[in-house]
């Protein structure tokens, strides 16, 4: 049983530069999310899908796009990476998304922006 | 506006118990939850509670009081392996977690 896995564990990418970060869940959850987790900051929301085919912007979405073609994959997109865009992503996903659902986390993804 | 405030870090000794305070606004409030993560790793779910009142499971509690907008996790009879980072996070009227920035809880022999 995988869970939710994301690749790559780490990356260092220079300014500039696209990347995709991946995210893939085998519990056949609806709702999926990606998160940016910076320190003394709590985990601050950047795109949300409550099912394959939609997608939603959260708290901080600007320079980062998202797509959810089935129920399994969420990538994360950084069309042009900034520096600013250093930080620890984690994938999470949660069985419909609403009431007293548990979202269960990816092991995540350190990514640098130099 | 909505907001979570809960402490930086505490310290607390092995075999003792800890409260870790929650405070939260937040527009359409849908429940609280709890989350721990070690060092390096991701969070991992401890508890919900969406009514007024204290959910006892194992070593750990969480209570939740509505009318005050405040939450606690207790943790009973501390281990070493409890050293961590506990989130607070409140879900919002779209379902979505507004989360805190943590506490890190930091055991001493």
């Amino acid at each position: 049983i995988a869970g939710i896995t994301q690749a790559p564990t780490s990356q260092i990418l220079a300014a500039g530069r696209r990347m995709t970060l991946r995210c893939t869940q085998d519990m056949r959850h609806n709702a999926m999310y990606w998160y940016r987790q910076d320190l003394g900051l709590g985990l601050r929301l950047i795109h949300y899908s409550n099912t394959a085919g939609t997608t939603g912007k959260g708290e901080v979405p600007d320079g980062y796009s998202v797509s959810r073609a089935n129920t399994d994959d969420f990538p994360l997109t950084l069309a042009s990476a900034v520096p600013s865009q250093t930080s620890v992503y984690f994938c999470a996903s949660s069985p419909h998304g609403t009431g007293s659902d548990t979202q269960y986390f990816g092991p995540g993804t350190r990514l640098t922006v130099l | 506006g909505q907001n979570i405030d809960q402490p930086t870090e505490m310290t607390a000794t092995e075999g003792a118990i800890v409260q870790i305070n929650c405070t939260y606004q937040t527009s359409g409030f849908n429940g609280l939850f709890w989350y721990q993560q070690h060092a390096g790793e991701a969070p991992t779910f401890l508890s919900y509670n969406v009514l007024d009142g204290l959910e006892e499971k194992g070593r750990f509690s969480s209570f939740l009081s509505r009318s005050k907008g405040y939450s606690y996790l207790l943790l009973k009879e501390l281990q070493m392996k409890d050293s961590a980072s506990y989130l607070c996070a409140s879900q919002d009227s779209n379902y979505q977690l507004i989360w805190g920035a943590g506490t890190k809880l930091i055991i001493k022999p």
